[in-house]
């Protein structure tokens, strides 16, 4: 059974740092492409972040370059997301997603982590 | 980026309605559309990929149609347990985007 398990997050002030995590279980990690998504409370999904297998291509949405970072340790099944420079606009449940190779269209999302609350406020 | 527009972005319905949810992008993504479902509190539930794709365990009374820009999520007779808040996503490019959502309440 596919599993991600998000920690990490919590209160933080403005301008502060937080690095989320997510454990991975139930398939083979280094194989699958990985996404961290947010929602803002009462908001819409919004993408954040997305790595490679093995991390040599990374991608953010506007909003977060130069001020986030996703990582991975395929050794130990395992996907980051280290926060920096926080505003109080970043304040959302973030989930860790697992992206599913179909050969015909592409990368898309099949399963979800429960999600980590980050609130950014003083 | 790849911008998403969904409509309508509420909905009233009631059990046994047929509902249709339009998912349209701002350039052509060949397909690479998935949906989404989900309920207060809880993690997204893939429902179909490859724009009509359905995903394994989800109902038949779920579809999906479309092509180029314009796409189509249908419920053809809807249950309580649909619903929900239900979201399209792109990803033909690697910067992923999601719609605005489009929540079914009853009516």
């Amino acid at each position: 059974e596919v599993q991600l398990v998000e920690s990490g997050g919590g209160l933080v002030q403005p301008g502060g740092s937080l690095r989320l995590s997510c454990a991975a279980s139930g398939f083979t990690f280094s194989s699958y492409w990985m996404s961290w998504v947010r929602q803002a409370p009462g908001k819409g999904l919004e993408w954040v972040a997305n790595i490679k297998q093995d991390g040599s291509e990374k991608y953010y949405v506007d909003s977060v370059k130069g001020r986030f970072t996703i990582s991975r340790d395929n050794a130990k099944n395992s996907l980051y997301l280290q926060m920096n420079s926080l505003r109080a606009e970043d304040t959302a449940v973030y989930y860790c997603a697992r992206a599913y190779y179909d050969i015909l269209t592409g990368y898309y999302i099949d399963y979800w982590g429960q999600g980590t609350l980050v609130t950014v406020s003083s | 980026d790849i911008q998403m527009t969904q409509s309508p972005s509420s909905l009233s319905a009631s059990v046994g309605d047929r509902v249709t949810i339009t998912c349209r992008a701002s350039q052509g993504i060949s397909n690479s559309l998935a949906w989404y479902q989900q309920k207060p509190g809880k993690a997204p539930k893939l429902l179909l990929y490859a724009a009509s794709r359905l995903e394994s365990g989800v109902p038949s009374r779920f579809s999906g149609s479309g092509s180029g820009t314009d796409y189509t999520l249908t419920i053809s007779s809807l249950q309580p347990e649909d619903f929900a808040t239900y979201y399209c996503q792109q990803y033909y490019s690697t910067r992923f985007t999601f719609g605005p959502g489009t929540k079914v309440d009853i009516k």
